[in-house]
């Protein structure tokens, strides 16, 4: 089945500095890479996704890379803030339902 | 406002008892997810339903069951909870077209502790 793998597990950055999540996927056939933001005592909430058919996509501080040849996807949150603060996931899918998650990412943003 | 709640949130039950967490979605949606979230495991499959009737099981699906009757409950059924099933529990729901927007809502999360 697919294995997603997820790099940092925790990253640290100050305000207003870059963050990079890093995921790579097994299965080739995979076409749907969403990733999710966690906040404390809350399930996770999708920030942005992207189909195997685009490179890139942005969304304001957000944007989101995908290597298909590589089989690895990457998020860039620009001009951190506090409230960036979380536990970041990445997922694949091939089917376009059911979701394979990485172990998740804490980024902790300081003021 | 359309949305998806799990009860109870929090549960505390032991060993050999049977447990069920309830999902409920008003969106709906076809397809269902429970997830179990583990510290360094991230979430992970347990069962998932793309409509009534129709059930699957996912990486973890072992000593769970799930059942679905109707499009808005998925209800997950712990036979007989063991303490490595002390966890917490995601319930999701998203839409049926594939190729369209395939966001998974998720619920508030339910603890549950096995003693």
């Amino acid at each position: 089945g697919e294995n997603v793998e997820q790099h940092p597990s925790t990253l640290s950055v100050q305000e207003g500095d870059s963050a990079v999540i890093k995921c790579t996927y097994s299965d080739s056939a995979s076409n749907y890479f969403p990733w999710y933001k966690q906040e404390l005592g809350k399930g996770p909430q999708l920030i942005i996704d992207i189909r195997s058919n685009v490179g890139e996509k942005k969304d304001q501080r957000i944007a989101v890379t995908l290597n298909k040849t590589a089989k690895h996807f990457s998020l860039h949150i620009t001009e951190t803030q506090p409230e960036d603060s979380a536990v970041y996931f990445c997922a694949a899918s091939n089917s376009g339902y059911a979701l394979n998650f990485g172990k998740g990412t804490s980024l902790l943003v300081t003021p | 406002d359309a949305e998806i709640t799990q009860s109870p949130r929090h549960k505390i039950t032991e060993t050999g008892r049977q447990v069920t967490l309830a999902c409920h979605q008003t969106w709906n949606h076809n397809n269902m997810f429970w997830y179990r979230q583990d510290l360094g495991h991230g979430l992970r499959l347990i069962h998932y339903s793309y409509g009534v009737h129709d059930t699957n099981k996912g990486e973890v699906s072992d000593g769970y069951s799930v059942s679905r009757s109707n499009t808005e409950d998925l209800p997950l059924t712990l036979e007989s909870a063991a303490s490595s099933q002390t966890s917490v529990y995601f319930c999701a729901s998203s839409s049926l077209i594939q190729g369209a927007d395939n966001e998974q809502f998720f619920g508030p999360g339910t603890r549950l502790t096995v003693l």
